[in-house]
């Protein structure tokens, strides 16, 4: 069973629109998570990363996490069409740290 | 930022050859990982390495696979013998502190294998 899910699969938003990804670890020993995103042919590049609850804010991102319900989202705003990517968001393990990922959210951002 | 690099970038072979791919990672990094990804969706974690030891691998790391990093070269990761369903992106990764210390993994462009 898929320990980390995210949804949607894929998705499509306009340009300056707001981007809205959604990833849930099924794991309770989870206390890290991540965000990568990685281009077309290119290597997953770390957008952000949180491990307290609340939300974190970095520009145009921002990364919401709720430890009790280990569910954690990404939101983009004002998306660019050089935001389309894939996103993978990652958990890891309380004791062993090990990281797992969720299948992604293909994003593209229609100019 | 810090650059993990990967040799070749694309390699095609027979099944039943031996292929390796070859990852320069980040110079003071000392963990480093083997993940495959298939068909641009979920990155699978193989195996990591510290030390000149397996610390861990999963089950996708079959017996046919092998890592190594002979001191000053590259950390390698050795198929043999090779079968169709290797055929995938291979990412290497490296970082600073374990899985334990939540430390960046940073990533290689990929080598994509392809098993004729």
């Amino acid at each position: 069973q898929q320990k980390v899910q995210q949804s949607p699969e894929s998705l499509i938003v306009p340009e300056g629109g707001m981007a809205s990804l959604n990833c849930t670890s099924s794991d309770r020993n989870v206390d890290y998570f991540w965000w990568y995103r990685q281009h077309s042919g290119k290597s997953p590049k770390m957008l952000m990363s949180i491990f307290s609850n609340g939300e974190k804010e970095e520009g145009r991102f921002t990364v919401h996490l709720n430890k009790a319900s280990l569910h954690t989202s990404l939101h983009i705003r004002d998306s660019q069409p050089s935001d389309s990517a894939l996103y993978l968001c990652a958990a890891s393990d309380t004791n062993t740290g090990k990281l797992t990922f969720g299948d992604g959210t293909v994003l593209t951002v229609k100019p | 930022g810090p650059k993990v690099l990967q040799i070749p970038s694309h390699q095609i072979i027979d099944m039943g050859q031996m292929v390796t791919l070859n990852c320069d990672p980040v110079s003071n990094h000392l963990y480093f990982y083997w993940y495959k990804q298939i068909l641009g969706q979920q990155m699978e974690f193989l195996v990591n390495f510290y030390n000149g030891k397996v610390m861990e691998k999963s089950k996708l790391f079959k017996d046919q696979f092998s890592v190594e990093r002979p001191d000053g070269s590259y950390f390698t990761l050795k198929i043999q013998p090779t079968a169709l369903e290797d055929s995938a992106v291979y990412f290497c990764a490296s970082s600073l502190g374990d899985w334990g210390s939540a430390e960046t993994l940073y990533f290689g462009s990929g080598t994509r294998l392809t098993v004729l």
